[in-house]
């Protein structure tokens, strides 16, 4: 059964600093790997995703990287802003490609001015 | 990408009663996906609705508690069904375009 894990839970940083957010994955065979930001009391935004055969992705100030055969991502966001405070999640879709996002619990970041 | 509502945005009901949540999609998707997300928790899959087919349930959600319709493409809707408070929750819809995916708003159920 593939289980999604995120730490740190909750991270506090002062704004411009560069973070790395972490989600690691059991089972190594997955579709893709999708992070969402959520703000709260709203929907998610997808920010980035990775194919299964895709070391990394970038936009702007994120950059998500995918190790599959150690079952790890990264997300690098660069230059924090207060804007940037929100949860961030990690998701994987299976190798079946059943399109069923499996969900990690989230990093709640606050970014301080 | 692809853009999507739901309504309501929030609800407070009684226990026992019933809620129907609905999803429209700017662009016509195959895939549609109900989730729920209980307070302070992550995303779980309830079900995953294609038009045409019956809803495939996960684990642990029923069709009895959590109907769900898709007419046509870009529409669908979730019923809650007999609801008790452990029934608050958010619940989104997702839709899959190309390899992403993406959410509504959400609903804000709250079952006194």
């Amino acid at each position: 059964k593939q289980e999604v894990t995120q730490i740190p839970a909750a991270l506090s940083v002062p704004e411009g600093e560069n973070l790395v957010l972490n989600c690691s994955f059991t089972d190594s065979a997955i579709y893709n790997l999708q992070w969402f930001r959520q703000d709260p009391g709203k929907g998610l935004t997808s920010l980035l995703l990775i194919q299964s055969s895709q070391r990394e992705q970038t936009s702007g100030r994120l950059n998500a990287s995918l190790d599959k055969s150690s079952g790890r991502s990264t997300l690098y966001i660069a230059a924090s802003q207060p804007g940037d405070s929100a949860t961030y999640l990690c998701a994987v879709v299976g190798s079946s490609n059943t399109g069923k996002l499996i969900f990690g619990q989230g990093t709640t970041l606050q970014v301080k001015p | 990408s692809a853009v999507i509502s739901q309504k309501p945005s929030r609800d407070i009901c009684q226990r026992g009663t019933s809620l129907t949540i609905q999803c429209q999609v700017d662009s016509q998707v195959t895939m549609m996906f109900w989730y729920r997300q209980q307070p302070g928790q992550s995303l779980t899959l309830i079900a995953t609705a294609n038009q045409g087919s019956e809803a495939t349930y996960e684990s642990g959600f029923v069709i009895d508690k959590f109907p769900i319709s898709r007419p046509n493409l870009t529409f669908s809707t979730l019923t809650v069904s007999n609801m008790s408070p452990e029934d608050s929750s958010i619940y989104l819809c997702s839709v899959k375009t190309g390899y992403e995916q993406f959410f509504g708003p959400g609903t804000r159920l709250t079952v006194l």
